[in-house]
Order: C-alpha cells, then structure tokens, then sequence
C-alpha cells in the first residue's frame, strides 16, 4: 500500500523558520495537500497543490515540491503555529487511494 | 457561509450498524466530491471513502471496504455513511470534508483531487459493548 512519510516531530524557536518534509513515492506524479490542526479542533487546509495557499492563510505558510519530496515550510513561527500538521495525496490505480501522512507535531519553543 | 455539519455518531455494540450524516450549506452540493475521514483517539487522521459529485463513483479505504458505503442526496444537500459490522477498532471522531472544485483532465475527463477544503467539527463513534 502507498505511504506518505512525514517527522514525528520539528522544534523551532519563535521568529524561525520550520520545515516539515512528506516523502512518497508516487509525489511527483500527484498533488500534496497540507492540513494544520490544533488540539479539540477540525483540520484547516494550509496548502494546495503542492504550493497553493488558501484565502485566509498567512503568507508565511508555503508549500515546495522535489521528486518524491514535499515539504511545508513556515518563516517567521509564531506560538499560534504550534499545532499537528498532516500531509495528503491521492492516487489512482483503478480507483482513488487517499492517503495522509502520520503528522508532525511543532513545537514552538 | 460555506460549512458541513455531521450527525449520527453514538455508542453501538461491535457488530452493529449506524449511519453517519452530512449536511451542506453554502455551495453548490453536487458539484463537488465529498469526503469521510476519521480519527481515532490521540491518533491520525485516517481517509475513510469518497464520493464524486453525482454519486456515480465511490473509493473506500481497504479498512473499511465491504463494510461501509458512502452516498449522497444531492436534493437534500446531504452526504452519508452507513457502517455496518462495526469493531472496536472503527472508534473514532468522523469528519465529513468537502473537496476542492474539480478540473478537466489530460484526457478531458473530468475529475477531483480528493482532498479536504472544508471540514465540520466531526461526529463521535464508540464501537464498545
């Protein structure tokens, strides 16, 4: 079955820049989508289309794609960040496979 | 205001059946594919099945395959879940999600991207006797 990989966890001092990697083999084939999730809430799309921001999110949120490499990054971290965040894409073989990633947890220190 | 509101969750006894609800407000309902994910407690989040649009194709993920089917009235603006032969292991927090507006393919078919851009604040399963 398709797995996306991500780190457990990513610690970051306030004001600097986190990065959070999702590797998979079938990326460079698909888009990667990016969820934020803070404790008792629902997931919020961060990122769309490996790079794409929603209306509404910072602009220190940015997505970037390499071969079977995805990663988040977040410039300027803010104590608000600190949150689980999840990966997601989807494949076809026949029919859709949607799979996420197992989360990060980031810390802002 | 675009928003998704679950309800249905509850307390069954492994092997029993519920049915999930969705109901979707703000947008045109059968234009877009919906999505169920869940989330165990302290854990992940898991993608249950998908929908498109007009209902004619449904994905399940392996865990739930032949188990669950999902649905849409898209005259009532309202996606479902139903599960049956619940287990243990099916005790989550469910979200219903609606996906992003779909496009045209290389070959002109059009398709989604079976993602999230919309959540709702999630219905509770228990699976307990």
């Amino acid at each position: 079955s398709y797995e996306l990989t991500q780190p457990p966890s990513v610690s970051v001092s306030p004001g600097q820049t986190a990065r959070i990697t999702c590797s998979g083999d079938a990326l460079p084939k698909q888009y990667a989508f990016w969820f934020k999730q803070k404790p008792g809430q629902a997931p919020t799309l961060v990122i769309y289309k490996d790079s794409e921001r929603p209306s509404g999110i910072p602009e220190r949120f940015s997505g970037s794609s390499s071969g079977t490499t995805v990663t988040l990054t977040i410039s300027g971290v803010q104590a608000e960040d600190e949150a689980d965040y999840y990966c997601q894409s989807a494949y076809n073989s026949g029919t859709y496979h949607v799979v996420f990633g197992g989360g990060t947890k980031l810390t802002v220190l | 205001e675009v928003q998704v509101s679950e309800s249905g969750g509850g307390l069954v006894q492994p092997g029993g059946s519920l049915r999930l609800s969705c109901a979707a407000s703000g947008f045109t309902f059968s234009s877009y594919a919906m999505s169920w994910v869940r989330q165990a407690p302290g854990k992940g989040l898991e993608w249950v099945s998908g929908i498109s649009g007009s209902g004619g194709s449904t994905y399940y993920a392996d865990s739930v395959k032949g188990r669950f089917t999902i649905s849409r009235d898209n005259s009532k603006s309202t996606l479902y879940l139903h599960m049956n032969s619940l287990r243990a292991e099916d005790t989550a927090l469910y979200y219903c999600a609606k996906d992003l507006e779909g496009y045209y393919d290389s070959s002109g078919y059009y398709t989604y991207y079976y993602t999230m851009d919309v959540w709702g604040q999630g219905t509770t399963v228990t699976v307990s006797s």
